[in-house]
């Protein structure tokens, strides 16, 4: 099947500093990506939509200028956490959906990055 | 966006098989039904995908009624190893329509 990656897997930074999370479709180009981030015990929650070329669709709540997403090329899509707080450490999970003709349609995820916030 | 319900937890010995349901009574025409698995600390796994009847691979197979309100995954002889979430989610292929998760499936096999 189609793989997602995600790097780094797992991240400590100081309060105050921007942390980057790339996602990369390894073997089929996506136009469009997805990010999510996962609370222990909870299910995923999607954050926003990343599109290849133009602005990120974020949901309701989320802070398009803290989560700062940018999808330059069709296969990578980076989050970017800028001034992140304890409260912003969390396990960051990125799709890609596969629209490759001859493959079965949908979104596949990458393995996710813990980030710890200090 | 269709809402789907699970059972929050499913208990299950090794060697049987696990039947976990999903109601999703708004289903969209267009809508296909996608069952994810996930461990602890890991990204979502793909397991199956299906529209209506029945679908089978190789880990999985999917039944769906024919007003396709709710989707059956079936696991055939679990193992320990598969103790995990699953999740089950409504959605568009096609387009860049994206996925809701809700509270998925705990599946815990003991032996």
């Amino acid at each position: 099947g189609a793989v997602v990656s995600q790097h780094p897997s797992w991240v400590i930074c100081k309060s105050g500093t921007s942390v980057k999370i790339e996602c990369r479709s390894l073997d089929f180009q996506a136009t469009t990506m997805f990010w999510y981030r996962q609370f222990p015990k909870q299910s995923l929650m999607l954050m926003a939509t990343s599109n290849e070329g133009s602005k990120a669709t974020y949901e309701q709540g989320v802070e398009k200028d803290k989560f700062l997403i940018n999808h330059a090329s069709l296969t990578l899509s980076t989050l970017t956490v800028t001034s992140a707080h304890p409260e912003d450490s969390s396990f960051y999970i990125c799709s890609a959906r596969d629209q490759t003709a001859g493959r079965l349609e949908t979104q596949y995820f990458g393995p996710g990055t813990r980030l710890l916030v200090l | 966006l269709a809402k789907t319900t699970q059972p929050i937890s499913m208990d299950s010995y090794e060697g049987q098989e696990v039947n976990i349901t999903c109601s999703h009574n708004n289903i969209a025409t267009n809508d296909y039904i996608t069952w994810y698995q996930q461990f602890p600390s890991q990204g979502p796994r793909f397991i199956i995908q299906g529209y209506k009847t029945k679908v089978t691979n190789e880990v999985a197979s999917l039944f769906i009624p024919a007003d396709r309100k709710s989707s059956t995954l079936s696991l055939p002889r679990v193992s320990l190893s598969d103790t995990a979430v699953y999740y089950c989610l409504v959605g568009i292929t096609g387009t860049a329509s994206k996925l809701t998760f809700g509270t998925g499936t705990r599946l815990q096999v003991t032996l």
